[in-house]
């Protein structure tokens, strides 16, 4: 496609919900980046995949959030039994090369917890 | 622990005033330092990616300059479209591909 692609662009969440959000990065970009970002305040770094492999989940805040990439292109971000500290902007991004430094923002997602 | 600290938080600037943007860092071997542009409601726009001091790049009204210890975004004759926030993030060399960002500089230029 013609740039990063991430649905639902909006989701509302109630307190425990499991939430599923997706990406669908530029095509034939091999580096997928996940980022959390709260109101008025910086991207931060939540994993990292190369192709299906994921190599740096390190900025995961818990254990209930959980990323994959199966088939190294479209990627979907779980976050089971939501909390309202979850509530912020997912960002997603994807680079053409392993080590690109140049990445590719989508719209994100604003998941509101409830 | 790569660390990126921006000011000023918020800038107001009139049609026409120029200005610069800051971005002091910390990073254990830098591979790149980033500025994005982020409008209300959507994701980072790439601007320009620096690599060593001293590197200076531009992009119409916009210059961004490199050093050591810190980078500046250079807004010549800014217009009302200029405004945006501004964000800066560093590439370390032991953080992998991840970005490290700042918490961005909310730019408003009135006419």
């Amino acid at each position: 496609g013609a740039g990063v692609s991430q649905s639902p662009r909006y989701k509302v969440a109630k307190r425990g919900q499991d939430v599923a959000l997706r990406c669908d990065p530029i095509s034939g970009h091999v580096s997928l980046f996940w980022y959390q970002q709260a109101l008025g305040q910086g991207p931060e770094f939540l994993t990292y995949f190369q192709n299906e492999a994921q190599l740096d989940k390190s900025g995961l805040p818990s254990d209930r959030f959980f990323a994959e990439r199966p088939e190294g292109s479209v990627s979907t971000l779980k976050i089971q039994r939501t909390q309202q500290e979850d509530s912020a902007v997912y960002l997603c991004a994807s680079s053409l090369l392993l080590g690109d430094t140049e990445a590719f923002f989508g719209q994100g997602t604003r998941l509101t917890v409830v | 622990e790569d660390q990126v600290t921006q000011s000023p938080e918020a800038l107001r600037l009139q049609e026409g005033e120029s200005s610069s943007l800051n971005c002091s860092y910390t990073v254990s071997g830098l591979r790149g330092l980033f500025w994005y542009r982020q409008d209300p409601g959507k994701g980072p726009e790439f601007l320009f990616t620096l690599y060593s001091a001293g590197e200076e790049k531009e992009k119409e009204r916009l210059k961004a300059t490199l050093t050591k210890k810190e980078s500046f975004l250079h807004i010549t004759a800014p217009k009302p479209e200029d405004s945006a926030t501004y964000l800066c993030a560093v590439q370390g060399g032991n953080a992998g591909n991840m970005l490290t960002f700042g918490g961005g500089t909310r730019l408003m230029v009135k006419p």
